[in-house]
């Protein structure tokens, strides 16, 4: 079945720790690639996206992604990570730039930074 | 900037009921979809809708749903006679025609079940 999957549930770190969120998906073909933010309260904003060129994207506040297409991943980092990037991440895949292109979404990564 | 709104904020309703929820899309945008987050869990794909038809949808859009675009600007979704596990975040999200495929997302409506 097609998905997307991301591996880590929970993750917890100190502040100007690094991050990685893994991302894998299963579709075949030509995908879009995209990490969203949802903050405690409110609601999903676009931190990056990938659709074709360079597969190391960089988004807002710091973040990037790299695209790894043998791998089929799209893993989330940052260098150094703020007591304010606590949230919810969610990476999400949609199939064509053509079609309808509803997005599949992972199940997303909570992450605590504790100060 | 222009954004995705949605109304209201938070419904309330009991079981059977049926509940229509709002969303106004970015006005030049002409693909509109509705997600839904149940509490705890990952985002869901409903349903997708492109020149006044419903262009795919998931398993979980039954016939309990429908979504309809009654005028220029609002894009409804909405659920006949709810259920308990109807209860969750709903989403509505919006794109432009062509190019690539960046949806933006509205705050959501919670609806809760009871």
């Amino acid at each position: 079945a097609q998905s997307v999957s991301q591996h880590n549930h929970h993750v917890i770190l100190s502040e100007a720790a690094s991050l990685e969120l893994g991302c894998n998906y299963s579709y075949g073909g030509t995908v879009n690639l995209f990490w969203y933010v949802q903050y405690p309260g409110q609601h999903l904003q676009l931190l990056l996206k990938y659709f074709s060129g360079d597969p190391l994207v960089k988004g807002i506040k710091g973040f990037e992604a790299e695209f790894i297409k043998s791998k089929f991943s799209f893993n989330l980092r940052k260098p150094s990570v703020q007591w304010s990037d606590t949230a919810e991440y969610f990476c999400a895949v949609s199939r064509s730039q053509y079609n309808n292109n509803d997005m599949r979404f992972g199940a997303g990564t909570r992450l605590t930074v504790k100060p | 900037e222009p954004e995705v709104t949605q109304t209201p904020s938070h419904q309330v309703t009991q079981m059977g009921q049926e509940v229509i929820l709002r969303c106004v899309p970015i006005s030049n945008h002409l693909y509109f979809y509705w997600y839904r987050q149940i509490l705890g869990q990952k985002v869901e794909f409903l349903v997708s809708f492109y020149n006044n038809e419903i262009s795919e949808k998931s398993e979980i859009f039954d016939d309990q749903f429908s979504v309809e675009r009654p005028d220029g600007s609002n894009f409804t979704l909405k659920i006949r006679s709810t259920k308990l596990e109807d209860s969750a975040m709903y989403f509505c999200a919006s794109r432009v025609a062509g190019g690539h495929n960046e949806q933006f997302f509205g705050p959501g409506t919670r609806l809760t079940v009871l």
